[in-house]
């Protein structure tokens, strides 16, 4: 248990579903980020929070739609999707940069398996 | 070419073996992360080191900052070892963003 839930673990959906990932820290971090891995890729960042506010987005297509409405949850919206996004999505949380003590330990969830069908 | 290259991609041994598993890196970084990840899916995070070498348990991590390299041992392996290893990278410019490595798979037969 590393502190960092997602929900839900399987997910298979439609090109023209719309639905939405979640993800839950009990960590007490300020830093939240997607991650998506694709099969033989390596890990690919998508998007970072620091304190509820969109950081970084890594070219991310506008069908992936994230939220973060509390330092504690973030959200990865989905829709009209393609069969090549099936992939697992991680979520991570550490603090964020120049936080005492950090190191940019990142804890991740157990991902969520997507598949696009 | 990724910037953070693992070998090797796959790796098999008998239970006891000595392992190693090593990441080379071609960006200046300010630290290094190893982890693991289980066949669930779930990464955790095992070392980060800036300098030098660190251990915990069965398991060794170093790194040659010159040589822009690092390497992960186990000692006596055990089939519950079994997993993907990662390396990832902070560079210097980027303090949250990792760059990962393709992992190396690896599967300790009893």
């Amino acid at each position: 248990e590393t502190g960092v839930t997602q929900t839900p673990r399987h997910l298979v959906m439609g090109m023209t579903n719309k639905k939405s990932l979640k993800c839950e820290q009990h960590l007490g971090h300020n830093a939240m980020y997607w991650y998506k891995q694709s099969a033989k890729k390596p890990l690919e960042l998508m998007f970072v929070y620091n304190f509820k506010e969109q950081t970084e987005n890594n070219s991310v297509p506008s069908r992936f739609s994230p939220e973060c409405p509390n330092s504690s949850h973030l959200f990865l919206h989905l829709h009209t999707l393609q069969p090549e996004d099936s992939a697992l999505y991680l979520c991570a949380s550490s603090q964020p940069p120049r936080v005492k003590d950090d190191k940019n330990i990142q804890y991740f969830g157990a991902g969520t398996r997507l598949s696009v069908l | 070419k990724n910037e953070v290259e693992q070998s090797p991609q796959n790796l098999t041994a008998q239970e006891g073996e000595f392992i190693t598993i090593n990441c080379s890196y071609s960006v200046g970084i300010s630290a290094l992360h190893w982890l693991q990840q289980h066949p669930g899916g779930g990464i955790v995070s095992l070392f980060m080191l800036s300098s030098g070498k660190k251990k915990h348990g069965r398991l060794i991590a170093t790194i040659n900052i010159q040589e822009k390299h690092s390497s992960l041992h186990i000692t006596a392996s055990h089939p519950r070892d079994s997993a993907v290893y990662i390396c990832a990278v902070r560079s210097k410019q980027g303090a949250q963003k990792l760059v990962f490595g393709q992992g190396t798979r690896l599967t300790i037969n009893p």
